[in-house]
C-alpha cells in the first residue's frame, strides 16, 4: 500500500493569514503516460462529510475559492489557503488515488489562532 | 442537484448484522463508481473499497485489502443504490460510515477522486 503522511497533526494561523499544509506520499503519484499526478485534497469541517478540494494535485473543484491552491509533484505535494477565513477550521486530508487501496494522510486539523 | 443520501443510523448488539444504504440522485448512477469510507470517533479516514453499480459481480468491485473477508459490497442499480453489510458486527465496527461518487465514468478505469459526498451513516455495536 502507498503510505501517505501529512508533516503536521495541527495547524495554527490567524484569521486572513496563508496556511501550508504537506503531504508525501512513499512511491511517485505522477503517471507518465498522461503526465498527471493521482493525488487529492478534501476539507471535513466538524460534523460534516469530507469535501473535494483539489485534485489532480492542483485542479480546483467546481465551486472552491480560488484561496485554495494545490501544488507538487511525484511524491511531495502542498495545500496553500490564503487569506484564512474562520469557516476554513476543519481538518484537511490528502488522497492518493495511483493504487489501490486509495490510501489518506492521517489529517491536518487546522486552528485559528 | 447531484446527491448521495445514506441510510439512518444503526446501533446493534456484538454479533448481529447490518446493512447500510446509499442511494445516488441528480445523475447517471450505474456509470460511476462509487467508494466507502470508515472514520472511526475523533479519527482519520480509512478507505474501504469501490463498488461499480452497473456491474456489481466481482468484476465491479474492488475491496481494501484491510477490510476483504470483513464486509460485503452490492447494489441495486434499478434503485441506483449501493449497500454495505456486516454479517456478524464487533465492537470495532463502531463508525461513521460515508458513500462517495468517483468523479471518472468507465466501467473498467477508477483512478478518480470523490465529488459527492454522503452525509454518512454512523453504527454503534454496543452489548
Amino acid at each position: 500500500d502507498i503510505v501517505m503522511t501529512q508533516s503536521s497533526d495541527s495547524l495554527a494561523v490567524s484569521l486572513g493569514g496563508r496556511a501550508t499544509i504537506n503531504c508525501k506520499s512513499s512511491q511517485s503519484l505522477l503517471y507518465s503516460s498522461n503526465n498527471k499526478n493521482y493525488l487529492a485534497w478534501y476539507q471535513q469541517r466538524p460534523g460534516q462529510p469530507p469535501k473535494l478540494l483539489i485534485y489532480w494535485a492542483s485542479t480546483r473543484e467546481s465551486g472552491v475559492p480560488d484561496r485554495f491552491n494545490g501544488s507538487g509533484s511525484g511524491t511531495d505535494f502542498t495545500l496553500t489557503i490564503s487569506s484564512l477565513q474562520a469557516e476554513d477550521l476543519a481538518v484537511y486530508y490528502c488522497q492518493q488515488y495511483y493504487s489501490a487501496p486509495f490510501t489518506f494522510g492521517p489529517g491536518t486539523k487546522l486552528e485559528i489562532k | 442537484e447531484v446527491q448521495l443520501v445514506q441510510s439512518r443510523a444503526e446501533v446493534k448488539k456484538p454479533g448481529e448484522s447490518v446493512k447500510i444504504s446509499c442511494k445516488g440522485s441528480g445523475y447517471s448512477f450505474s456509470t460511476h463508481w462509487i467508494g466507502w469510507v470508515r472514520q472511526k470517533p475523533g479519527k482519520g479516514l480509512e478507505w474501504m473499497g469501490i463498488i461499480y453499480p452497473d456491474d456489481s459481480t466481482t468484476s465491479g468491485i474492488r475491496y481494501s485489502p484491510s477490510f476483504e473477508g470483513q464486509v460485503t459490497f452490492s447494489a441495486d442499480k434499478s434503485i441506483d443504490s449501493v449497500y454495505l453489510q456486516w454479517s456478524s458486527l464487533k465492537a470495532s465496527d463502531t463508525a461513521i460510515y460515508y458513500c462517495g461518487r468517483l468523479t471518472g465514468r468507465s466501467s473498467t478505469y477508477y483512478y478518480y477522486a470523490m465529488d459527492v459526498w454522503g452525509q454518512g451513516t454512523t453504527v454503534t455495536v454496543s452489548s
